[in-house]
């Protein structure tokens, strides 16, 4: 079985702090991902990443940035967090499979349900 | 208007009914659909793909209509376990560059009850 592993579940900091979501995924997948997910809203892609050290801005990257320094670790960071950025965040991998990097199964972890003071 | 867009529901449907939802999607361009499924305080998980003849796997069965650009689910003899959200994705195409993107509806809640 998948697994994809989040921190924590549940976090909560205060405006202004540094924020850092770790996300490993035991599969050797090489597409990682993180979303958040807001009522009314669906998921929106931060960022993703296709292999070790590559990025790629997703839909609302404003506000945050990511590391991926080895292949199973994925981490969201949040430079200097803000109320508005109060979500249940989502790390999912995926597979390589015929070249595409996008619209195979996700896997995706339990979430971590951030609140910013 | 968004890029697909799902009824958020809640259906509610009795043990043993078959209910059908769909979803809509505004790009024409979109290659390929995936319902998932999301139940309360969980992570998404793949229910099933979609493809151009669509497909069924048990009491699921899911078409593509492209003329009219929706994906649905039909569910039927429901379940009291198939309470959950149904998220619809879409693999679309940004026509500013050559990546496809992967769009999410927001969901639509369904509700079993006995």
């Amino acid at each position: 079985d998948v697994k994809v592993t989040q921190s924590s579940r549940y976090l909560v900091k205060r405006t202004g702090e540094k924020v850092f979501l770790e996300c490993v995924q035991d599969m050797d997948h090489e597409n990682m991902f993180w979303y958040r997910q807001d009522p009314g809203l669906g998921l929106r892609l931060i960022y993703f990443s296709y292999d070790v050290k590559m990025k790629e801005k997703g839909d609302i990257p404003e506000g945050y940035s990511v590391s991926r320094e080895k292949k199973e670790r994925f981490s969201l960071i949040l430079e200097s967090a803000s109320t508005n950025q109060t979500s249940m965040y989502l790390c999912a991998s995926s597979l390589v499979i015929g070249g595409t990097r996008t619209y195979n199964e996700q896997f995706f972890g339990p979430g971590t349900r951030l609140t910013v003071l | 208007r968004k890029e697909v867009e799902q009824d958020p529901g809640p259906f509610n449907v009795p043990e043993g009914a078959t209910v059908a939802f769909n979803c809509t999607y505004s790009n024409s361009a979109s290659q390929s659909f995936f319902w998932y499924r999301q139940d309360c305080r969980k992570e998404p998980k793949l229910l099933m793909s979609v493809y151009s003849s669509g497909n069924e796997d048990g009491r699921f069965t899911a078409q593509l209509n492209r003329a009219s650009q929706y994906i649905s689910l039909l569910i039927r003899d429901s379940k009291l376990s198939d309470s959950a959200t149904y998220l619809c994705v879409v693999n679309s195409k940004d026509f500013m560059d050559s990546n496809y993107q992967l769009i999410w509806g927001a969901g639509t809640k369904l509700i079993i009850k006995p």
